[in-house]
């Protein structure tokens, strides 16, 4: 069974231009997070998704948005780069009241 | 901001028990303790998670005060893959549902 499975796995972006980060849910999971961990911080929340719906938001830009599809699979779109978005970006899911089940992440750097 | 307070870092000798702390003065009743870990460049790992009893599993026990105000994560043996960070989360049940709210967590050495 395979777990949470992101990618890809590590990418390089020039600023001002826009990425998409791609999640695979763990098998039976109907629920996607995705977070951003900065180099020596803890993982900070972005959005998550049920439903194929937008259900909670952290305090990123609008510049941040995802996408979930029926599979429950998701993405997540960052236009307009900023140098301070170089950072891990996590995807967990869940099933709705269960656990969460973290990926090994996408690590993005913008130059 | 994290509902949490986690000492920055400790060392553990390998094969010895890993005790580590963590404040949460605020606790509501509906909320529970869960506890991730992360090893270097890799997604947080599910270890535990209690409401107000003391609660065991494979990995680990998290014991809860019974004011619930803090809590202890136990590692019984720990080894050189116990090295890792260690974060102590607060959020309302089904943690899969709610947001994670990470603080800098406790970065754990085990030391041959």
């Amino acid at each position: 069974d395979a777990g949470v499975t992101q990618s890809p796995t590590h990418l390089i972006k020039t600023r001002g231009q826009q990425v998409t980060l791609r999640c695979s849910p763990k098998s039976g999971h109907d629920t996607v997070s995705w977070y951003q961990q900065a180099l020596g911080q803890g993982p900070q929340f972005i959005f998550q998704y049920y439903e194929e719906e937008e259900r909670q938001r952290g305090n990123f830009p609008d510049r941040f948005s995802g996408h979930q599809f029926p599979n429950y699979s998701s993405e997540l779109n960052v236009n307009a780069l900023l140098l301070g978005d170089s950072a891990l970006y996590l995807c967990a899911s869940s099933l709705r009241g269960g656990e969460a089940f973290f990926g090994q992440g996408t690590r993005l750097t913008v130059v | 901001d994290a509902k949490t307070t986690q000492p920055p870092s400790m060392d553990c000798a390998e094969g010895r028990a890993a005790n580590l702390p963590c404040n949460h003065s605020t606790i509501s009743g509906n909320e529970y303790v869960y506890w991730y870990r992360q090893i270097h460049s890799q997604g947080p790992q599910y270890i535990i998670h209690g409401l107000k009893n003391n609660e065991t599993n494979e990995m680990a026990s998290l014991i809860i005060t019974e004011d619930r105000k803090s809590s202890t994560l136990i590692l019984p043996h720990a080894t050189l893959r116990d090295t890792a960070v260690y974060y102590c989360i607060v959020t309302e049940s089904g943690a899969g549902s709610y947001q994670l709210t990470f603080g800098k967590g406790t970065k754990l050495s085990v030391i041959p």
